[in-house]
């Protein structure tokens, strides 16, 4: 009965790389949401996932940043070319229906860039 | 300019006693409202949630009051235990919002036995 599964835990990146964070939803969940959480903030919607399809990216930074939700596999949030204000924890969340707005979370990522 | 404002970054109560969390929300399209609880170094877990036709909703120790013509809503728990030590967020969604929650900064509850 695993719940949403994020790796890697930790992920420490110097300027200019690129990110991948992965995330495996609850099994039978077809719905994937991201959420941002700088020091001293609340979480931040970042993009929400359907098999295949992006459903909504209004809280993606336009630049660097992406997500896909393939057919087989988990989740990935990618950033590109990495700049410290990236740093943050990445959460992953997920739910059984669509638009649901009870969510089920994942441990999260903690990104730090050098 | 944040839509959903938990004004106390902490709260300290006695084990046994009530505690009392509140929030404040701005945007009046808002019709469902949840409370989730996160421990250090794990995500966030939903706790109870409300919706806008409703003024109260309890389970367990745990009740939920939304006073809409305020824009507030309050986590009352009681009594409370020091496994409720932990940082409380609350989050708001509009109709259709499609998982995008509203979340606030949060409030460290801290238990004492």
């Amino acid at each position: 009965n695993a719940g949403v599964m994020q790796n890697p835990r930790h992920l420490v990146r110097r300027r200019g790389q690129e990110a991948r964070l992965r995330c495996s939803p609850v099994k039978g969940h077809s719905h994937v949401y991201w959420y941002r959480q700088l020091p001293e903030e609340g979480l931040k919607f970042m993009v929400y996932l359907q098999k295949e399809n992006i459903i909504d990216e209004s809280g993606m930074p336009k630049e660097r940043f992406s997500a896909e939700f393939p057919k087989e596999g988990p989740s990935i949030l990618r950033i590109q070319q990495v700049v410290r204000g990236d740093s943050a924890a990445y959460f992953c969340a997920s739910s059984p229906v669509r638009a649901s707005e009870k969510l089920f979370f994942g441990s999260g990522t903690q990104l730090s860039v050098l | 300019d944040q839509q959903v404002k938990q004004n106390s970054p902490s709260l300290s109560v006695q084990e046994g006693r009530i505690s009392i969390l509140n929030c404040d929300y701005t945007n009046s399209m808002f019709d469902y409202f949840l409370w989730y609880k996160k421990y250090p170094a794990e995500g966030p877990t939903f706790l109870i949630s409300i919706s806008s036709i409703k003024d109260k909703n309890e389970d367990g120790r745990f009740t939920v009051f939304l006073n809409k013509s305020a824009k507030h809503l309050s986590l009352h728990i009681v009594p409370s235990q020091p496994g409720d030590s932990a940082v409380y967020f609350c989050a708001a969604s509009a109709g259709g919002s499609q998982g995008n929650l509203i979340f606030g900064k949060g409030t460290k509850l801290s238990v004492k036995p």
